[in-house]
């Protein structure tokens, strides 16, 4: 079975740029969540989807924004990108809603702001 | 909200010996995961372990909910273990918090 997959693997954006990144969850999963690392952190919560509905937002700005598709699958839109932005984003899916599910995640965006 | 712990924050370990990673976590649980994160970035599930004893390989994990602690034991490093171990858990109705990770270095 495929798992967790991302696109694209790379991105290297200017500050001002807007950009969108995409995850398809594994067969069977609805809850689609995004994570953002940092070098040398853990992943943070950025927003978790169920069903096409937001269900949790981490603490992030209006920046951030993201979609889920009746296929369950994802976009992250980050506008105005700031340096700070740079950073592995990571996507993760489940099989329900809640965050008690068993988190499956994808190979990352790496995301460079230059 | 919860906070996760990991310790050590390092470990160099010969290839051959056993390893014991620790995550200690502030409240009661839902779900405690821990993964392996390559080189290349991908997180790779290894247990999700809210409570209880699992074992897989070479590798075991034990999570004591009522003493808010996780431990991870490698058996038998490989070079190919090498990487960052994280923990990670939830309470009640909020997102997985990770730790800041183990790094482990397996040298041959």
């Amino acid at each position: 079975d495929a798992g967790v997959t991302q696109s694209p693997t790379h991105l290297i954006k200017t500050r001002g740029q807007q950009v969108t990144l995409r995850c398809s969850p594994i067969s069977g999963h609805k809850s689609v969540s995004w994570y953002q690392q940092v070098l040398g952190q853990g992943p943070q919560f950025i927003f978790q989807y169920y069903e096409k509905e937001e269900r949790g937002r981490g603490n992030f700005p209006d920046r951030f924004s993201a979609r889920q598709f009746p296929n369950y699958s994802s976009e992250l839109n980050v506008n105005a990108l700031l340096l700070g932005d740079s950073a592995l984003y990571l996507c993760a899916s489940s099989t329900g809603t809640g965050y008690d599910y068993e988190q499956y995640f994808g190979p990352g965006t790496r995301l460079t702001v230059t | 909200g919860i906070q996760v712990e990991q310790s050590p924050p390092d470990l160099i370990l010969q290839e051959g010996a056993n390893s014991t990673l620790r995550c200690n976590f502030s409240d009661s649980v839902n779900n405690l995961q821990w993964f392996h994160q390559n080189p290349w970035g991908q997180l790779i599930n290894l247990f999700y372990i809210p409570s209880g004893t699992k074992q897989n390989g070479r590798l075991s994990a034990t999570t004591v909910a009522t003493e808010r602690y996780s431990l991870l034991y490698i058996s038998s490093s490989q070079t190919t273990d090498s990487g960052v171990y994280f923990c990670a858990a939830n309470s009640g109705n909020t997102p997985l918090v990770f730790g800041k990770g183990t790094r482990l270095s397996v040298i041959a």
